[in-house]
């Protein structure tokens, strides 16, 4: 079964630009998270997605958005971009969403540098 | 709220000798406890994870984490370490309660010196 992908891997965006980028969840998966990931903040959630709907959202401003389609795949957007934003975002995927027992598992991230 | 403190940014072992990677958390409902490790370049990856039940846990390439309740700690455990363990290690709590989503530790990054 392919794992988690994430496209595009690496990207390079200048102040002010905005950008998307795509996660495609394990087959079956139904529930949609992203994270941001930087050296000084570590891992922080962002929101988490299932049947279309977004169900959590971490505290991140509205220039954050994102929206999950039908077959689950999910994208994320960000608008007038930020040079605090160069992080590595992660999507991680899982069954379901109300048992939070389950594992999620994570993508390989896009690298978003911003100049 | 939740948190995870993971003591230690960086550690260093040598190739053989016990890792031990530190993991306290706070949660003021039973917690789900979660080990994932970062190779450069590359998403997490899940080593274990503790819900409920026995509170020893073992995971993938032989590591394993106690549950400690009375100490609220979850810390890493691998008897002897190997070169390919040199990685970043992340702890991370949730509860099954409500719209809870995983909380991380900073991270701890893992030296192996030959």
């Amino acid at each position: 079964k392919a794992g988690v992908t994430q496209t595009p891997r690496y990207l390079i965006k200048t102040r002010g630009q905005q950008v998307t980028l795509s996660c495609s969840p394990i087959s079956g998966h139904r529930s949609v998270s992203w994270y941001q990931q930087t050296p000084g903040q570590g891992l922080q959630f962002l929101f988490e997605y299932f049947s279309e709907t977004q169900r959590n959202k971490g505290n991140f401003p509205g220039r954050f958005s994102g929206r999950q389609f039908s077959n689950s795949r999910s994208e994320m957007n960000v608008s007038t971009l930020e040079l605090g934003d160069s992080a590595l975002y992660l999507c991680a995927s899982s069954l379901g969403f109300r048992d939070k027992q389950e594992t999620q598992y994570f993508g390989p991230g896009t690298r978003l540098l911003v100049l | 709220a939740q948190s995870v403190t993971q003591l230690g940014s960086h550690v260093s072992v040598s190739e053989g000798a016990l890792v031990l990677l530190r993991c306290n958390y706070s949660s003021s409902v039973p917690p789900y406890l979660f080990w994932y490790v970062q190779y450069p370049n590359q998403g997490l990856q899940l080593l274990l994870k503790y819900t409920t039940g026995a509170t020893l846990v073992k995971g993938i390439n032989g590591f394993e984490a106690e549950f400690k309740k009375s100490e609220t700690s979850f810390h890493l455990t691998k008897p002897s370490a190997h070169m390919s363990d040199a990685a970043e290690y992340f702890c991370a709590v949730t509860r099954n309660s409500g719209n809870t989503p995983l909380v991380f530790g900073k991270g701890t990054r893992l030296s192996v010196i030959a």
